[in-house]
């Protein structure tokens, strides 16, 4: 499969833990985004890179929240001591500049 | 700031019957593109049609058809004879310019429950 792929799909984690989340690109797409969606509400922005610049941090990204994406394939989300209002759907997208983002099948938080 | 409008949050129709989709959009742009995505409840989004600003003709593909009318800044969605695996969520998104990295805007949602 040469879609955009997401590990793992869901999460349960305890308030005040720390998670990690991957996303493995489409390979030759050099722009990838996270987005965050909680139930019922459209996806929103939280930051993109190209190749492995993060060029723009949505305010929705907390000090809490940080994201890397080494050598310009994969990118990893952290969330350090997670909070019940973290729980949502994470989206990772990717493609090429200018043109259409595909979607992996997201991971699902949740924060108890 | 961008801004997508779904004002219909759900629709409930029987199966054969048309149902349409709008989208409301606002961007100070004069380029951009529009979008539609899909989404099952498996959660993922499916890409269906990316619109730029300077192409107003209408597409159809199957039964899915778009009406793009940049003097009233709707992009709406038509889904004909509509079969209970168009049950779904979609989203209309609309991308910033290329110099803020094409980040999506999207709009809250449509969900629609098409029954047999």
């Amino acid at each position: 499969d040469t879609g955009v792929s997401q590990d793992p799909r869901h999460k349960i984690t305890k308030r005040g833990q720390n998670v990690t989340f991957r996303c493995d690109p489409i390979s030759e797409h050099n722009r990838l985004y996270w987005y965050r969606q909680t139930l019922g509400q459209g996806p929103e922005f939280l930051t993109y890179f190209q190749n492995e610049a993060q060029l723009e941090k949505s305010r929705l990204l907390s000090d809490r929240f940080s994201a890397e994406r080494p050598k310009g394939s994969f990118s990893t989300l952290e969330i350090q001591r997670t909070e019940q209002g973290d729980s949502a759907m994470y989206l990772c997208a990717s493609s090429t500049i200018s043109d259409t983002q595909y979607f992996g099948p997201g991971t699902r938080l949740t924060v108890l | 700031a961008q801004k997508v409008t779904q004002a219909q949050t759900e629709i409930s129709v029987v199966e054969k019957e048309d149902v349409t989709l709008d989208c409301v959009y606002e961007t100070r742009d004069t380029t951009y593109y529009l979008f539609w995505y899909k989404q099952p409840p498996s959660g993922e989004l499916v890409f269906l049609i990316r619109r730029n600003s300077f192409d107003e003709q209408n597409e159809i593909s199957g039964r899915y058809s778009w009406n793009f009318q940049k003097s009233t800044s709707s992009f709406n969605f038509t889904i004909t004879a509509s079969q209970v695996v168009d049950s779904a969520v979609y989203f209309c998104a609309l991308s910033e310019a290329e110099a803020a990295g094409n980040k999506l805007t999207f709009g809250g949602g449509t969900r629609v429950l098409v029954k047999p």
